[in-house]
């Protein structure tokens, strides 16, 4: 089975500081999806940025970019310059396809808080 | 275009009550799900569906109903409601499985509260 682990519940930094969230998965698959979502006190969920397993080259997305570890099953978020409106709850998740359905598994996620 | 459109946001029902959690997408996507979330647990999922008239268990499916007439709906029943089924409900869409790295998209999410 699919788990997704993210060993920091909260985390603090200073606006324009840079911060990382730590993800791990577990998965005998070697086909899959990595995805990071934001939800702000909204509680919209917001996809910020999605990996494909079969990669090699780190996502980018302006400030956000993660460290994909395939060997490690590794899968950390940086989010650089930090800013206040990127407080917000932050979840991993995993999808693959198993005879042709899909399996999407998160994270308990982690609490981010980016203080003025 | 409305993305995934969730009805209604917030509600509290006494112990025993039903109800139907509304869901409608207008992507034309074939994948439709329903998740709840409660405090460090992430997201679970309920109930999901590839299509219309196809319909299938999640990881947390007892206590609740799901049905898909057509692609655009996908409601979420409650047929007798528990506390243990106080929670956040999110129901999240996606095209079909040949658009492999295409990520859900999500509603808004129902604040649920049972009495």
């Amino acid at each position: 089975a699919q788990t997704v682990t993210q060993s920091q519940p909260e985390m603090s930094v200073q606006e324009a500081e840079t911060v990382t969230l730590s993800c791990t998965y577990d998965t005998s698959e070697n086909n899959y999806y990595l995805f990071w979502y934001k939800q702000p006190p909204s509680r919209q969920m917001i996809l910020v940025i999605r990996q494909e397993a079969y990669k090699q080259q780190n996502a980018t997305e302006n400030r956000f970019s993660v460290n994909f570890q395939k060997a490690a099953k590794s899968f950390s978020l940086k989010i650089s310059d930090s800013q206040l409106g990127d407080t917000a709850m932050y979840f991993c998740a995993f999808m693959t396809f198993i005879q042709g359905a899909q399996k999407l598994v998160f994270g308990q996620g982690t609490r981010l808080t980016i203080n003025p | 275009n409305a993305g995934v459109t969730q009805t209604p946001k917030f509600q509290v029902l006494k112990t025993g009550q039903s109800m139907t959690l509304q869901c409608a997408q207008d992507m034309n996507h074939e994948y439709m799900s329903w998740y709840r979330q409660d405090p460090g647990m992430g997201l679970r999922l309920i109930h999901y569906s590839v299509g219309a008239g196809i319909t299938d268990q999640g990881e947390v499916p007892n206590g609740y109903n799901v049905s898909r007439s057509t692609t655009e709906d996908f409601p979420l029943r409650l047929l007798s409601a528990a506390p243990s089924q106080t929670s956040v409900y999110f129901c999240a869409s996606r095209p079909g499985p040949t658009l492999y790295n295409s990520p859900l998209h999500f509603g808004n999410g129902t604040r649920l509260t049972v009495t």
